[in-house]
């Protein structure tokens, strides 16, 4: 069965840094998501994207975030300049209309 | 912003008994809902869904109940396996695909032989 996969598992970064979150989506897919869980918190929506643009955000996804989709199968999540609270689970999520969204397995990003 | 809540963090119910997991949603606008399961290191899987013009769906040893007047439903696991032990999630959409999930906080469910 087609997964979605991403890269790295684990991602360590000093404050401040620029860290970039890699997902290949499954490749019939139309939409794709970031969510993010903090340790102990519900999974949150960061953003969707759509036909190359972003087609909905939240609140948490402000001008530190970015996304991409730099090619025909990968999917970023750039965040510019880390702060300790972006320390969370990552996950990448993808589907299609009348389609329920299919998950990878996630990045652990640990901000020091 | 709590659209979705699951009340409570953790279920333990004996291997071949019924398990049943609650989900509550304030957001009428919502037209569709699922359940995850996830297990630790691992993303969410996708479990089973319901439409709003449903009222139950059955997939195997899953069926999802909705109450839309009383902004509810249920999972009931039937009968419960030592491999279902996980975190399951609640998440409602407006639509069926193409539409960002509201999840709940997941209700850590575990068998016990």
């Amino acid at each position: 069965e087609p997964e979605v996969t991403q890269t790295p598992s684990h991602q360590v970064t000093q404050m401040g840094q620029e860290v970039i979150l890699r997902c290949v989506p499954i490749s019939n897919h139309l939409y794709f998501y970031w969510y993010r869980q903090i340790l102990g918190q519900k999974v949150e929506f960061l953003v969707s994207f759509y036909n190359n643009e972003i087609s909905e955000k939240s609140e948490i996804f402000d001008d530190q975030f970015s996304v991409e989709r730099p090619d025909g199968s990968n999917f970023t999540l750039k965040i510019r300049s880390t702060k300790l609270e972006d320390s969370a689970m990552y996950f990448c999520a993808s589907d299609r209309v009348a389609q329920p969204q299919h998950f990878g397995d996630g990045t652990r990003l640990s901000i020091l | 912003d709590q659209q979705v809540k699951q009340n409570s963090p953790s279920l333990s119910v004996q291997e071949g008994r019924i398990s049943i997991l609650n989900c509550d949603y304030t957001n009428s606008m919502f037209d569709y809902f699922l359940w995850y399961k996830k297990y630790p290191a691992e993303g969410p899987t996708f479990l089973i869904s319901i439409s709003s013009i449903k009222d139950k769906n059955e997939d195997g040893r899953f069926t999802v109940f909705l109450n839309k007047s009383a902004k509810h439903l249920s999972l009931h696991i039937v009968p419960s396996q030592p491999g279902d032990s996980a975190v399951y999630f609640c998440a409602a959409s407006g639509v069926q695909g193409a539409q960002k999930l509201v999840f709940g906080q997941g209700t850590r469910l575990t068998i016990n032989p």
